[in-house]
């Protein structure tokens, strides 16, 4: 049984640009939710996609946007980059479509850091 | 406004003891409350969940509490380790599962 797993593990970029970040999700499991944390804070809940759509949103513009794809990985884009992006982005995989399915099981997350 | 409280402080123990984190939270009414772990520059790992009708769920050395009238939930790890030393997040079941902070438990020999 594979495990989630993310990349790019780190990236630089500078303001303006556009990232995407991506994830595999657990095997069998259909479910991928998007997290940002910020240093020395917890999760924030970005959004969840079941199925290919769209289950679910925080407090995010939209500029933060995803696609989830048939075998369940998932993307994660950003648009115009701010410095306030610079964060841990965590994928997590579960089975459900409920918004709160139970246990996560979270990746190691992608680094981005914006200058 | 909604908050999920955990002591930002860092939790200095020795080992053998036992470390009790807190995480108090306001005006959610959670179906359940999960606690994780997570290590510096990792991914947070999931430990125990325990639903509001439940007042106490074990795990080998741990131990989680529920309090849903002081609306509160204890985080406890018996027989303390260095191996234990990481950071501790509480979350909730909101209309999506919502994390604390965080707490930093240091535990030394």
């Amino acid at each position: 049984e594979t495990g989630v797993t993310q990349s790019p593990t780190h990236l630089i970029k500078t303001r303006g640009q556009q990232v995407t970040l991506r994830c595999s999700s657990q095997s069998g499991h259909n479910t991928v939710s998007w997290y940002q944390q910020a240093l020395g804070q917890g999760p924030q809940f970005i959004f969840q996609y079941y199925r290919e759509e769209e289950n679910g949103r925080g407090n995010f513009p939209p500029r933060f946007s995803g696609l989830q794809f048939p075998n369940y990985s998932s993307e994660l884009n950003v648009n115009a980059l701010e410095l306030d992006d610079s964060a841990l982005y965590l994928c997590a995989s579960s089975f459900g479509a409920n918004l709160v399915a139970g246990e996560l099981f979270f990746g190691e997350g992608s680094r981005l850091t914006v200058l | 406004s909604q908050k999920i409280e955990q002591n930002s402080e860092a939790l200095n123990i020795q080992e053998g003891k036992t470390a009790t984190l807190t995480c108090n939270y306001t005006n959610y009414s959670p179906a359940y409350l999960q606690w994780y772990r997570q290590d510096p520059g990792r991914g947070p790992v999931f430990l125990l969940l325990i639903r509001e009708n439940e007042k106490e769920k074990r795990k080998e050395r741990l131990k989680v509490t529920f309090d849903t009238t002081l609306k509160q939930s204890l985080f406890h790890i018996t027989a303390s380790q260095p191996a234990d030393s990481a950071t501790y997040l509480c979350a909730l079941d909101a209309s999506k599962l919502t994390f604390g902070t965080g707490t930093r438990l240091q535990v030394t020999l």
